[in-house]
């Protein structure tokens, strides 16, 4: 079965402050992708990041990055130095290969980002 | 500018109506993708195409229906059959790097 688990389901901190939002995830498939997805108030989900599952590195955009580990199923995002724009919820989502690219969503974790 | 478009933002319906949310890209995807998102959850698929002409269940199909006549639009219909409509309704579509791109959602509420 495939899942994805936010446990987080809100998190405010103060403007400045690194958060971490956790996703773990279930899947018996070896090849799979991973994304992060930010859903500020207005509701459209926008795209963050997609990572296969062939590639273990970090990666950094700005202020966001990124650690995947396969030995623990987590696909983690941290926002540095955080600002009230960031906040908004965050959605971690899974894709097996093959199929019609469905993409298995998280619950979503609410960021609250004060001033 | 390249994208999608959900119309309209926010939708009204009464008890036993059917109503339609349109859908329209014009990023020359393939697949277009409808999802229901309720308050405190992720979203969950409702149906999707990945082709005109055709169009698969997904995971909560039961009272919706779909069509994909042109490649650029996927609207969705709301029928009376589905019991608890009052959701946020999310379009998506995706080329051939496989990610999905979203337009701005309809809220749909039943008075």
């Amino acid at each position: 079965a495939q899942k994805v688990t936010q446990a987080q389901t809100e998190i405010s901190v103060v403007e400045k402050e690194d958060v971490t939002l956790d996703c773990v995830y279930e899947t018996r498939d070896t090849t799979y992708y991973l994304f992060w997805y930010k859903q500020p108030p207005s509701g459209e989900l926008v795209f963050l990041i997609r990572r296969n599952s062939f590639d273990e590195q970090n990666e950094i955009s700005g202020r966001y990055s990124w650690n995947f580990q396969k030995s623990t199923s987590s696909f983690n995002f941290t926002i540095t130095a955080s600002q009230v724009v960031d906040s908004a919820v965050y959605f971690c989502a899974l894709r097996i290969s093959g199929g019609y690219n469905k993409l298995i969503f998280g619950a979503g974790t609410r960021l609250a980002v004060h001033p | 500018d390249g994208g999608i478009t959900q119309s309209p933002k926010y939708l009204f319906r009464k008890e036993g109506q059917n109503v339609t949310l349109s859908c329209e890209q014009n990023l020359n995807h393939d697949a277009m993708y409808w999802y229901r998102q309720d308050p405190g959850q992720g979203l969950r698929l409702i149906y999707y195409s990945q082709i005109v002409n055709d169009f698969q269940k997904g995971d909560i199909a039961e009272g919706y229906s779909v069509s994909r006549e042109k490649k650029e639009s996927f609207p969705l219909t709301v029928t009376s059959a589905q019991k608890n409509p009052t959701a946020f309704y999310l379009c998506a579509s995706s080329g051939g790097r496989g990610i999905q791109f979203f337009g701005p959602g309809t809220r749909l509420t039943v008075l």
